[in-house]
């Protein structure tokens, strides 16, 4: 079953903060974070594995948290390169089976 | 290093043709995948892998087969294609079976089915 994620969209200037949501009925052993540019191919952001651990680009900040499921993506003072549309995916207990979300696209202007 | 490699980039099949998608990573990883993109829906899980002789069905493995004989390879075939088939489809490898990895994607193949 598909993680869900909330907002579906944000309209940004450049500077501001966003938080992105995901959420899922099912116990998660991991949260994995794309970013999606138009036309081209998802590139990795970060992993969230339970018991805290994170693999990822020090930039990007996110929490995990295991009781509610949950995991959110914080992005502060956007820049316009950070456009795209984003998505969450979870996976099984051996990280293998990644279930994407259907996106929260994330407009930056100037 | 060339990554995850998909060919053809672009293709447009009638209506009951078949067509082999191919993959190919040049990473040794053990784990690679299929998705298809629809507007609104995200990437969804056709099949995946998680080595040589081993593969299992994603979200949407219907109308979809998979074989995985190297390492290298995983292509996905559609053996009658239907119109609902129009999509992008990504294919993507990951260095481990065991733990929780970055998913390398490949460019996709944009396939329209008339």
């Amino acid at each position: 079953q598909q993680p869900v994620q909330s907002p579906q969209a944000v309209i940004l200037r450049e500077g501001e903060d966003a938080v992105i949501n995901c959420s899922s009925s099912k116990a998660l052993y991991s949260v994995h974070w794309y970013r999606q540019k138009h036309g081209e191919a998802p590139v990795f952001l970060m992993i969230l594995l339970k018991g805290g651990e994170q693999k990822g680009h020090e930039k990007i900040s996110a929490s995990f948290n295991e009781k509610k499921q949950q995991s959110s993506l914080y992005l502060t003072a956007s820049q316009l390169s950070y456009s795209g549309t984003y998505f969450c995916g979870t996976g099984n207990k051996a990280g293998t089976a990644l279930i994407f979300g259907k996106g929260t696209t994330l407009s930056v202007s100037s | 290093n060339a990554g995850v490699t998909q060919t053809p980039k672009f293709q447009v099949l009638k209506t009951g043709q078949s067509m082999t998608l191919q993959c190919a990573q040049d990473m040794n990883h053990e784990y690679m995948s299929w998705y298809r993109q629809d507007p609104g829906m995200g990437l969804r899980l056709i099949h995946y892998s998680v080595g040589a002789g081993i593969t299992d069905q994603g979200e949407v493995p219907n109308g979809y087969n998979v074989s995985r004989s190297t390492t290298e390879d995983f292509p996905l075939r559609l053996l009658s294609a239907a119109p609902s088939q129009t999509s992008v489809y990504f294919c993507a490898s990951s260095p481990s079976r065991e733990s929780a990895q970055p998913q390398h994607f490949g460019d996709g193949t944009r396939l329209s089915i008339l």
